[in-house]
């Protein structure tokens, strides 16, 4: 497609479950990146990966929160025993090397 | 103290008014520079990115940056109602190479 897709747009689970978020970036792209949107807040940065390697990690809050892009294309976040603070936008974007990054329409996340 | 600061608002504007956006940030080691506009329930769309300090313009939109004062500013020229959403400052090149810091974003609403 044209641009990033993340799927599911919309996410419900209930506290202590495990949910995984999955981004198709725009193809060519090599490098890819994670942020989390709490309500009336910009989005912050989780990780990077370029290509299949995870360069940063340095905003995951957890190690409850996991991502992996193991073909250096599609990437999934993971989050284990979810908590209501982890409810939030996950949102994902993808850029050439030195280009401005283009995001997705992001994962609503809810915790119950 | 966050690195980058921005005027949540909200700002509402009658359409045809000149709309000015501001966020000022501490870390001199931020290199690149943007604004995004999102929409309700919308990813952020890139709206202008600019490396250098001074102004660089895209038809009704003009980026302001001042890298001595860490103060950038986004202009909208002859506001409509479809430029109502929320704005976001996004500096990078800072701390983590590829990695955005957002500010919190200013909700600007335009009424005919």
């Amino acid at each position: 497609g044209a641009g990033v897709s993340q799927s599911p747009r919309y996410k419900v689970a209930k506290r202590g479950q495990d949910v995984a978020l999955r981004c198709d970036p725009i193809s060519g792209h090599v490098s890819l990146f994670w942020y989390q949107q709490a309500l009336g807040q910009g989005p912050e940065f989780l990780t990077y990966f370029q290509n299949e390697a995870q360069l940063d990690k340095s905003g995951l809050p957890s190690d409850r929160f996991f991502a992996e892009r193991p073909e250096g294309s599609v990437s999934t976040l993971k989050i284990q025993r979810t908590q209501q603070e982890d409810s939030a936008v996950y949102l994902c974007a993808s850029s050439k090397d030195n280009q401005p990054q283009h995001f997705g329409d992001g994962t609503r996340l809810s915790i119950l | 103290q966050k690195e980058v600061e921005q005027d949540p608002g909200p700002l509402s504007v009658p359409e045809g008014a000149i709309v000015s956006l501001n966020c000022t940030y501490s870390n001199s080691a931020f290199q690149y520079f943007m604004w995004y506009r999102q929409y309700s329930r919308k990813g952020p769309e890139l709206l202008m990115y600019t490396y250098s300090s001074g102004n660089k313009e895209d038809g009704r939109f003009t980026a302001q940056v001042d890298k001595s004062s860490k103060y950038i500013s986004l202009f909208i020229r002859d506001s409509q109602p479809s430029d109502s959403a929320t704005y976001l400052c996004a500096l990078g090149g800072g701390t983590s190479y590829g990695k955005l810091t957002f500010g919190q974003g200013t909700i600007l609403t335009v009424h005919p």
